[in-house]
């Protein structure tokens, strides 16, 4: 069974500039969370997706956004850069919120914003 | 609020020691608590759910609700054992995960 995907592995922006993460879930899997780790911060919670409703919003500006579609794949998406967005974004799945909180995680995208 | 304190951002032992890497969480209600692990190159994954009550890899980890802790232990360290542990907590169902810092487990030969 394929786990979490995430593309693009490495992105590389320079301030103000937008960018789009995207994530696959789990087969079966309705729920999509999206993390923020970034260096000396630890894992932070950034959105939460299930069935295309965002559930959840962790301590960030509105710039950081996101939206779950039909097949409830996700993207992030992060306006006007700054630098201190550089970190490794991760997605996880879970099955919904009738099925439990075991969160899948995929590899993350690293983002370096210059 | 929802915070997990991990004090040891890194433990170093010797194969075949006991470890215990510490887990300590403040929540108002009833959370589960999970420990995850990440190894060298790997992406982030389960390791240990507080409901299941099982032991995996040979780590077992207890809820203690009056100390508000969750300690993850080991008798006998092994080397494969190396890797970064993170513990964290969640509100019933379907939620966000509230993660600890991390603790960098070295296992020395």
């Amino acid at each position: 069974e394929a786990g979490v995907t995430q593309s693009p592995t490495h992105l590389i922006k320079t301030r103000g500039q937008q960018v789009t993460l995207r994530c696959s879930p789990i087969s079966g899997h309705t729920s999509v969370y999206w993390y923020q780790q970034a260096l000396g911060l630890g894992l932070q919670f950034l959105l939460w997706y299930d069935e295309g409703e965002e559930r959840n919003r962790g301590n960030f500006p509105p710039r950081f956004s996101g939206r779950q579609f039909p097949n409830y794949s996700s993207e992030l998406n992060v306006n006007a850069l700054e630098l201190e967005d550089s970190a490794l974004y991760l997605c996880a799945s879970s099955p919904g919120q009738f099925g439990g909180n075991e969160q899948f995680f995929g590899p993350g995208t690293r983002l370096t914003v210059l | 609020a929802q915070r997990v304190t991990q004090p040891e951002k890194l433990l170093s032992v010797f194969k075949g020691a006991p470890v215990e890497l510490k887990c300590n969480y403040s929540y108002s209600g009833s959370p589960e608590l999970f420990w995850y692990v990440q190894y060298s190159r790997q992406r982030l994954q389960l390791l240990l759910r507080h409901i299941s009550r099982e032991s995996i890899k040979g780590f077992t980890a207890d809820l203690n609700k009056g100390e508000t802790s969750f300690h993850l232990k080991k008798p006998f360290a092994q080397e494969e054992d190396s890797a970064m542990y993170y513990c964290a907590l969640s509100g019933q169902g379907a939620q966000k995960l509230v993660f600890g810092q991390g603790t960098r487990l070295t296992i020395n030969p």
